[in-house]
């Protein structure tokens, strides 16, 4: 069974960064490209950003709208997906996933998710 | 960023209705669309892609269709399981979603 599991939500304050990690099981990670998306009330569903698989490079591609702030890592040999978001403000404050896609090129259409993390940015 | 506009927001329905949920790209995605089923506490779940094509183990009464950039989703013989939100999202460029569409009960 696939099983993607975010872990490292909590509450973190406003500037600081956070770093989520996202363990798999039931499929081979180094074939597949990883995405993380975020959900809040106010905006809805967020893709932030894509790990290609290392066939495919091993690139990142990140949306706009956190570009400069966002790293997403991959360990293929512990299986984990990681999240780095820095400078975090109120806004980040969300429902974090990460995500599967169907192949290892990219992570743009989603089959598998995670059950989420919470993160909540404040004072 | 393409834009997508689903509508309605929110959909009254009864078990056994059929309904049907729309999606506008704000530009041309050609047939890269997505939609996803959520329920209240659950991640999303992935029914169609490329338009119209019905994930694996997705019920037969989920379809989707396109015509130019406008999307739609179609659940026939509504089940007592199909009440939740709907999403559509784009993978022409990077990715997009829409609003949602909560589908409730009549």
């Amino acid at each position: 069974e696939v099983q993607l599991m975010e872990s490292g939500g909590g509450l973190v304050q406003p500037g600081r960064s956070l770093r989520l990690s996202c363990t798999v099981s039931g499929f081979s990670f180094g074939d597949y490209a990883i995405a993380w998306v975020r959900q809040t009330p106010g905006k809805g569903l967020e893709w932030l950003g894509f790990i290609r698989s290392k066939p495919y490079g091993g690139t990142t591609e990140y949306a706009p709208s956190v570009e400069g702030r966002i790293t997403i890592s991959r360990d293929d040999s512990k299986r984990i997906a990681y999240l780095r978001l820095s400078s975090l403000k109120i806004e980040d404050s969300a429902v974090y996933y990460c995500v599967r896609d169907f192949g290892g090129a990219v992570a743009v259409k989603f089959n598998y998710w995670g059950q989420g993390t919470v993160v909540t940015v404040s004072s | 960023d393409i834009q997508m506009t689903q509508s309605p927001s929110t959909l009254s329905a009864s078990v056994g209705d059929t309904v049907t949920i729309t999606c506008r790209a704000s530009q041309s995605i050609s047939d890269w669309l997505a939609w996803y089923q959520q329920k209240p506490g659950k991640a999303p779940k992935l029914l169609i892609y490329r338009a119209s094509s019905l994930e694996d183990g997705v019920p037969s009464r989920f379809s989707g269709s396109a015509s130019g950039t406008e999307f739609t989703l179609t659940i026939s013989s509504l089940r007592p399981d199909d009440f939740a939100t709907y999403y559509c999202q784009q993978y022409d460029e990077y990715p997009t979603f829409g609003q949602g569409t909560k589908v409730e009960v009549k």
